[in-house]
């Protein structure tokens, strides 16, 4: 079955700093994609990041990269410079191109100042 | 502006009654999401649609209807029949739903609470 984990539901980081959150993922398919959402305390999910299974590099969008590690099926998501407005939830979300995305529990993330 | 949106932002309802949410897209995509998200939680797929005057039960469907006689509405009912309903949901499409490549763009969410 397929199925996607995120072990930490809350992280603290402090500002300026880089903070990663832990995305596992398990499937018997090789063509696939990862996804990770922001989601305010507004509720409105934004679109941060995507990974493709068979990109060899990792994927990069501005303050944001993921981590990809195809063998040990993980995508953690790093958040370079932590800004205040960076405090959310953290979902990470896989899709094998069938009509259906698998979503994580989420991660809540609290940037100190 | 492209986008989603959803109305109303926040929605009561009193038992025994239906109520309806309404997502609506200027995108111009194919496919269409509706997400109910209960509180510290992930999300969980109630429906899709591939495509106007087509959709498919997701993992929760049970207590709730929708419909798609426009490619740019995708409205969920919520029925008497749903026991809890007391939740956020979310509306999303993408351009297609069999794209590995998925990004789902999302409404801003309706908060429904039962009285």
């Amino acid at each position: 079955a397929q199925k996607i984990t995120q072990t930490q539901p809350g992280m603290f980081v402090q500002e300026k700093e880089a903070v990663t959150l832990d995305c596992t993922y398990d499937t018997s398919d090789q063509s696939y994609g990862l996804f990770w959402y922001k989601q305010p305390s507004s509720g409105e999910m934004i679109f941060l990041i995507y990974q493709g299974s068979y990109d060899e590099q990792n994927a990069t969008e501005g303050r944001y990269s993921l981590n990809f590690q195809k063998a040990r099926k993980s995508a953690n998501l790093v958040i370079s410079a932590s800004q205040l407005g960076d405090s959310a939830m953290y979902f990470c979300a896989f899709h094998t191109g069938g009509f259906k995305t698998i979503f994580g529990a989420g991660t809540r993330l609290f940037v100190k100042a | 502006d492209g986008g989603i949106t959803q109305s109303p932002k926040y929605l009561f309802r009193k038992e025994g009654q239906n109520v309806t949410l309404s997502c609506e897209q200027n995108l111009n995509h194919d496919a269409m999401y509706w997400y109910r998200q209960d509180p510290g939680q992930g999300l969980r797929l109630i429906y899709y649609s591939q495509i106007v005057n087509d959709f498919q039960k997701g993992d929760i469907a049970e207590g709730y209807s929708v419909s798609r006689e426009k490619k740019e509405s995708f409205p969920l009912t919520v029925t008497s029949a749903q026991k809890n309903p007391t939740a956020f949901y979310l509306c999303a499409s993408s351009i297609e739903a069999g794209a590995t490549l998925n990004e789902q763009f999302f409404g801003p969410g309706t908060r429904l609470t039962v009285l």
